[in-house]
């Protein structure tokens, strides 16, 4: 099946610096989405982007979804301790199966 | 307003053990239900999914088994668990073709 994979695994930045983590697949991605998982907790979901070259915004945080619908960024604008936890991107195979990327872990050195 | 329940919270469970790992939604209805597993430190690996009773995508082949008994319960079992059945299991529902999943807040299992 269709892999999406996400780099990079492991990110660990200053506070204050930015970060971004990139979701790629060899094939169209019908839509994208992207959670946040805090340690020890459960995935939220932050947002989804369905159009070629979609860029949405959530306060410090930027979503882009590529022109040809491969790949997919999530990019946090000065970090925060907030930020701390691992950043998942998801995409349907089909219309029910949700599969996620490896995810990146982000940790913040206050 | 739809929330989903998804119990114990943790478990630990000796090796050759039976598991029954329990999810219910509320407020929606003809959910579809998917089980995820998260190993340690590692991504989440999609298990089963079940877009109406009594129907079940299998993903992985493995030692674990899901039912759907009811149109929002959402049931995960093992006869015999393994060492390599630990980790975090995640339950998650979504209205059918309508946007994002919702998470319960998991089950950490420990198998020794």
């Amino acid at each position: 099946g269709q892999q999406v994979m996400q780099i990079p695994q492991y990110q660990h930045v200053q506070e204050g610096e930015d970060f971004t983590t990139y979701c790629n697949s060899s094939t169209t991605l019908s839509n994208i989405q992207w959670y946040k998982q805090r340690p020890g907790g459960h995935p939220v979901f932050l947002i989804q982007l369905v159009k070629s070259g979609e860029v949405k915004k959530q306060k410090r945080l930027t979503f882009q979804f590529g022109e040809a619908k491969k790949n997919s960024s999530l990019h946090i604008t000065a970090t925060q301790t907030t930020d701390v936890g691992t950043y998942f991107c998801a995409d349907f195979q089909g219309a029910q199966k949700l599969v996620f990327g490896q995810g990146t872990r982000l940790t913040i050195n206050p | 307003s739809q929330t989903i329940h998804q119990w114990p919270a943790t478990l630990v469970q000796p090796v050759g053990s039976p598991l029954s790992l329990e999810c219910t939604v509320e407020g929606t209805s003809n959910p579809n239900l998917y089980w995820y597993r998260q190993a340690a430190g590692r991504g989440l690996q999609l298990l089963f999914y079940s877009v109406g009773i009594g129907q079940i995508s299998s993903e992985v082949p493995q030692n674990l088994s899901a039912s759907r008994p009811q149109d929002r319960q959402f049931i995960l079992s093992s006869k015999k668990l393994l060492l390599s059945d630990s980790g975090f299991y995640l339950c998650a529902w979504r209205l059918w073709g309508q946007g994002f999943p919702f998470f319960g807040q998991g089950t950490r299992l420990t198998v020794v």
